[in-house]
């Protein structure tokens, strides 16, 4: 168990809907990192947290895309007008402040029809 | 940018065989290097992490890697091979500028029987 769960685990949508991604890290105080994985590539970072602080955003997240971290718990991922190059898989990690290991959720794995 | 280079998209063993997966990094300061297994639709699994003590690292599930910088690797291995080993496996550098990890295109490990 790494510590981090992730909704839902599969996510099927039209063209130019919005979804939203949910990320649960077992504590609060921690960093909190996005990342998406296209098939037959590494993950690639998207955006990460250090409690509610966005403090980091990779070119890869579009005016599309927003995170938030409320109250440095859970975090959110949303994807508005979705394309089909958004399909993929979305992985969430957390690490502890003073570690630098990152832990991964299972991830929420998108298809876009 | 610090960046690592996976050699080998499919690397194929028989059981009970030796594991070889490679991996060169590129960093201007003194890299920190992990190992992730990821299986079928999961999210990723830590193996192991150098963060410049040892260079011999040892990991989980019988794996372990050496860090050498006079040839910029940081090659994984296995002594014997079991049909479980079967998995994607991705290298990674943390970008300790901005605390993410760079990933490589990653190795899919084939075990036969």
């Amino acid at each position: 168990d790494t510590g981090v769960s992730q909704d839902p685990r599969h996510k099927i949508t039209k063209r130019g809907q919005n979804v939203t991604f949910r990320c649960d890290p077992i504590s609060e105080h921690n960093r909190l990192y996005w990342y998406r994985q296209t098939l037959g590539q590494g993950p690639e970072f998207l955006t990460y947290f250090q409690n509610e602080a966005q403090l980091e955003k990779s070119r890869l997240l579009s005016d599309r895309f927003s995170a938030e971290r409320p109250k440095g718990s859970f975090s959110t991922l949303e994807i508005q007008r979705t394309e089909q190059g958004d399909s993929a898989m979305y992985l969430c990690a957390r690490t502890i402040l003073s570690g630098d290991e990152q832990f991964f959720g299972p991830g929420t794995r998108l298809t876009v029809l | 940018a610090q960046s690592v280079t996976q050699l080998g998209s499919h690397v194929s063993v028989s059981e009970g065989a030796l594991v070889l997966l490679r991996c060169n990094y590129s960093s201007s300061v003194p890299p920190y290097l992990f190992w992730y297994v990821q299986y079928p639709n999961q999210g990723l699994q830590l193996l192991l992490k150098y963060t410049s003590a040892a260079t011999l690292v040892k990991g989980i599930n019988g794996f372990e890697a050496e860090f050498k910088k006079s040839e910029t690797s940081f090659h994984l291995t296995k002594p014997s091979a079991h049909m479980s080993d079967a998995a994607e496996y991705f290298c990674a550098v943390l970008n300790t500028g901005f605390q993410k990890l760079v990933f490589g295109t990653g190795t899919r490990l084939l075990v036969s029987p």
